[in-house]
Parts: C-alpha cells; structure tokens; sequence
C-alpha cells in the first residue's frame, strides 16, 4: 500500500521568503506528526496532531512556524520569513494514533534557505 | 528535559565485525525504539522495546532494554555492508502514541 508521501522533495527558496510543504499520511491514519532533521542530529518534534486538531505544538521553535490539517488527512507546514538556519529536512510521519503504534515516516522535504 | 545520548556518533569497520551502540538517558522512558535511516529516506522502526531488561532479536540485531527503562542497546553481529546507515534511538515525549524524543544518531558504515 501507499505510505507517507511528501511534497517537494526539494526546495530552494532565497531568505525571507515563505513556503509551504505538504505531508500526505497514510489512509485512515488519524495521528500526524513533523520534524524536523539537521544536518548530523536526530529528528525533532515540531508538532502532532490527533485528527484535525493540534494535540502538540511545543516543538515549534517559533510564530514562523504553522501548520494545519483542514480535514483531518493532508497536512501542510507553513514556514514564514524563512531564515538560513530553517534549512534541514522536514519529516512528516503518521499513525493509526493509538497508543503505542508505530510511526511511519515519509523520505522528507529537503528545504534549502539561500 | 528528556534527552537521549547516543554512542558512538560515527563507527566505521569491515565486514564481519560485531559491534554495539549504545543508547542514555536521565529519564525513564515507557518505551525506546531504534530506527534505521538510509540517505533521502525517513527512518523506519526496527524494534521497541517496552519491558526493562526485555531483549529482543531481529536476525543478527539484538536489541537490550535496561532493567531502569533509561537506556538501551543494539548489537549487530557479523556486520554487512547492507547494516550501513543511520541507526537511532527514540523514546515517547509523553503518554504512548504521541512525540517521540530521537538521540543523534549513530553514523554506521560497513566496508566490505
């Protein structure tokens, strides 16, 4: 079956501009989860959600940040006034949202902040 | 603050070698999982381990859980160049089934 797709797989844009990635999650998978991977470290938790709602968005570094999920599957991260340090990859990763399910990652959105 | 130490950062050996690498923390986790990352893919799970002291086995991976559930280990015996790539630990940020807290990752490479 389809797994987690997201889109671009890469993007350059050039400093102070604002850009948009999307996740696509896995059918019927209620809960949906970013983070964010720098150069040489491990994922970091940005936000989750539980349906439509934002159970969990502690890990958004700042109000540049947001993200939403209008209809509970297809989720997009919005990035305003982009700074070079936002350059990583963004991982979006869904389950079925029950307790203990397994995380399913997509391969990533490379955004590079020239 | 929970936050997972992860050891080595790089280890690079040949073919046939064993090896471990080793997951701390702090914090008492309710569970640890360890992922393997391959370039331009995300992570896919290769065990949790929810139990302290549990060990689990996958082929020529073993897995340890401590018996204070704060750290963990994953032992490769024989290594393949197939075992190249980025291995990480992650335990859950609160209850189970929401964020999980990922280590930096141990950088794996295995020359034939």
């Amino acid at each position: 079956g389809a797994g987690v797709s997201q889109t671009p797989s890469n993007k350059v844009t050039e400093k102070g501009k604002y850009v948009e990635l999307r996740c696509d999650p896995i059918s019927g998978h209620t809960a949906l989860y970013w983070y964010r991977q720098s150069l040489g470290q491990g994922p970091e938790f940005l936000i989750y959600f539980q349906g439509t709602g934002a159970a969990d968005d502690s890990g958004l570094p700042n109000d540049r940040f947001f993200a939403v999920r209008p209809e509970g599957s297809v989720s997009t991260l919005k990035i305003q006034r982009t700074e070079r340090g936002d350059s990583a990859v963004y991982l979006c990763a869904s389950s079925l949202g029950l307790a203990g399910e397994t995380q399913y990652f997509g391969p990533g959105t490379r955004l590079l902040v020239l | 603050t929970q936050l997972l130490e992860q050891s080595p950062q790089f280890l690079s050996i040949q073919e046939g070698e064993n090896l471990t690498v080793y997951c701390n923390s702090s914090s008492v986790f309710s569970s640890l999982q360890w992922y393997r990352q391959e370039p331009g893919e995300g992570p896919v799970l290769l065990v949790t381990v929810v139990t302290g002291g549990e060990v689990k086995k996958l082929k020529r991976l073993t897995f340890q859980f401590g018996d204070a559930r704060k750290d963990s280990s994953l032992h490769i015996t024989a290594a393949q160049p197939g075992d190249t790539g980025l291995y990480l630990c992650a335990g859950a940020k609160g209850q189970a089934g929401t964020a999980l807290i990922f280590g930096k990752g141990t950088t794996l490479s295995v020359s034939s």
